[in-house]
């Protein structure tokens, strides 16, 4: 596609309840990333994709958090058993670059809101 | 660790004004300075880089200039529009970090006729 799609847009989740959140990265593109943003901060570095290879997921802050690129193309964040503090927009971006070269051609997308009630 | 700090928001300003955001940086070696901005309802877009000491990124009247002796990325444009109005953000990329940025917490403007 054009850019970078994530889906659903928004998200509610009752406390405990499992989530996965997906990105439709740009076509053709082998870095993927994820990040958290919470309210009124920036984002926060999750985790790093090169094709289906996960080359970096020291941002994850718990065991309850997983990503997975099994194709090298669409990616799901899920987080299991949810908690309010994982309240936050969690935004997926994707470089045709690779290396430190991909953080200079970051296309984000425009982020999925989860709520945790 | 490494960190970028913002100056708070928001900032209001007038058409036409000049624009100043401060952006300093705590990072070990030469990291790579950005500023990022995000448009209401939009997903963040990069707006200019720079890779190594006295560099200057620009883009759409944006300057930005890579001052090691400060650890400092500012950014200003010397007269805004209303359609500059989002949420800007300094973010660095630590030196040896293959695609990690560290993002400050962002700093909203307000242009106003």
């Amino acid at each position: 596609g054009a850019g970078v799609s994530q889906s659903p847009r928004y998200k509610v989740a009752k406390r405990g309840q499992d989530v996965a959140l997906r990105c439709d990265p740009i076509s053709g593109h082998v870095s993927l990333f994820w990040y958290q943003q919470a309210l009124g901060q920036g984002p926060e570095f999750l985790t790093y994709f090169q094709n289906e290879a996960q080359l970096d997921k020291s941002g994850l802050p718990s065991d309850r958090f997983f990503a997975e690129r099994p194709e090298g193309s669409v990616s799901t964040l899920k987080i299991q058993r949810t908690q309010q503090e994982d309240s936050a927009v969690y935004l997926c971006a994707s470089s045709s670059r690779t290396g430190r070269g991909a953080n200079y051609g970051y296309t984000f997308g425009s982020g999925t809101r989860l709520t945790v009630v | 660790g490494n960190s970028v700090t913002q100056m708070e928001g928001p900032v209001t300003l007038s058409e036409e004004a000049f624009l100043t955001i401060n952006c300093t940086y705590t990072a070990t070696g030469y990291p790579s300075l950005f500023w990022y901005v995000q448009y209401p309802g939009e997903g963040l877009q990069l707006l200019l880089k720079a890779t190594k000491a006295d560099d200057k990124g620009s883009n759409k009247g944006f300057e930005a200039t890579y001052r090691k002796e400060t650890t400092s990325f500012h950014l200003e444009k010397g007269s805004v529009q209303v359609s500059d109005s989002a949420v800007y953000f300094c973010a660095l990329s630590p030196i040896g970090t293959a695609s990690k940025l560290t993002f400050g917490t962002g700093t909203r403007l307000q242009v106003t006729l």
